[in-house]
């Protein structure tokens, strides 16, 4: 079966800090993506990242990184230099193959709440 | 452009009642997907919906159903409502059926209490 775990299930750090959200994932699809969604009050999902299985190159996009490794199952994100507006939940998710061919939905972790502290 | 629209952003339901959500997608996109957020089970996949038909369901009962309309609008029906329905109710767009066209496109999502 298909999961996610977000282990961190909330994170508070001060202003400036580095800090990575860990995610791990299952699955016995050889063809699946991985994703990173952000949350913040306002309630809807926002995308950051999809990643297929077959691109294990690590992704830097300004403040933000990716690490994926797929010996280890897992697609960590690193916010470097981290600020106030960064607060927010921070979800892994999962999407692999369908029946019918296509990607299907996705599978989501718990989530990892971060609050920076000015 | 315009990202994904969903009315109501809150709403009050009773037990027993039904509730009808809206979703507007992106224009142009072609895919409709609801999730259920509850803050102990988190995001549950509902279905998903590509040019009227529905592609994909999660593991929801069928008081939980769906529809989407020739112009790519989306409505979720819940009936007789239960507590445990309370919920974020999330829709999101796309361009192609599933995830494999990229990224889904969420909108802020209907808020329903059930008491």
């Amino acid at each position: 079966a298909q999961k996610v775990t977000q282990a961190q299930t909330e994170i508070s750090v001060v202003e400036k800090e580095d800090v990575t959200l860990d995610c791990v994932y299952e699955t016995r699809d050889t063809t699946y993506y991985l994703f990173w969604y952000k949350q913040p009050p306002s309630g809807e999902l926002v995308f950051l990242i999809r990643r297929n299985s077959f691109d294990e190159q690590n992704e830097i996009s300004g403040r933000y990184s990716w690490n994926f490794q797929k010996s280890t199952s897992s697609f960590n994100f690193t916010i470097t230099a981290s600020q106030v507006v960064d607060s927010a939940v921070y979800f892994c998710a999962l999407s692999y193959l369908n029946y019918g061919g296509s990607q299907g939905n996705l599978i989501f972790g718990k989530g990892t709440k971060l609050s920076v502290k000015p | 452009k315009a990202g994904v629209t969903q009315t109501p952003r809150y709403l009050i339901k009773t037990r027993g009642q039904q509730v009808t959500l809206s979703c507007s997608p992106i224009s142009g996109h072609r895919s409709v997907s609801w999730y259920q957020q509850t803050p102990g089970q988190g995001l549950q996949f509902l279905f998903e919906y590509f040019s009227e038909t529905q592609r994909n369901k999660g593991n929801f009962p069928g008081r939980f159903s769906g529809r989407q309309f020739s112009n790519s609008r989306s409505e979720m029906n819940v009936s007789t409502l239960e507590l445990g329905d309370s919920a974020l109710y999330l829709c999101a767009s796309s361009l192609r059926l599933g995830t494999s066209g990229g990224e889904l496109f969420f909108g802020e999502g209907s808020r329903l209490t059930v008491l």
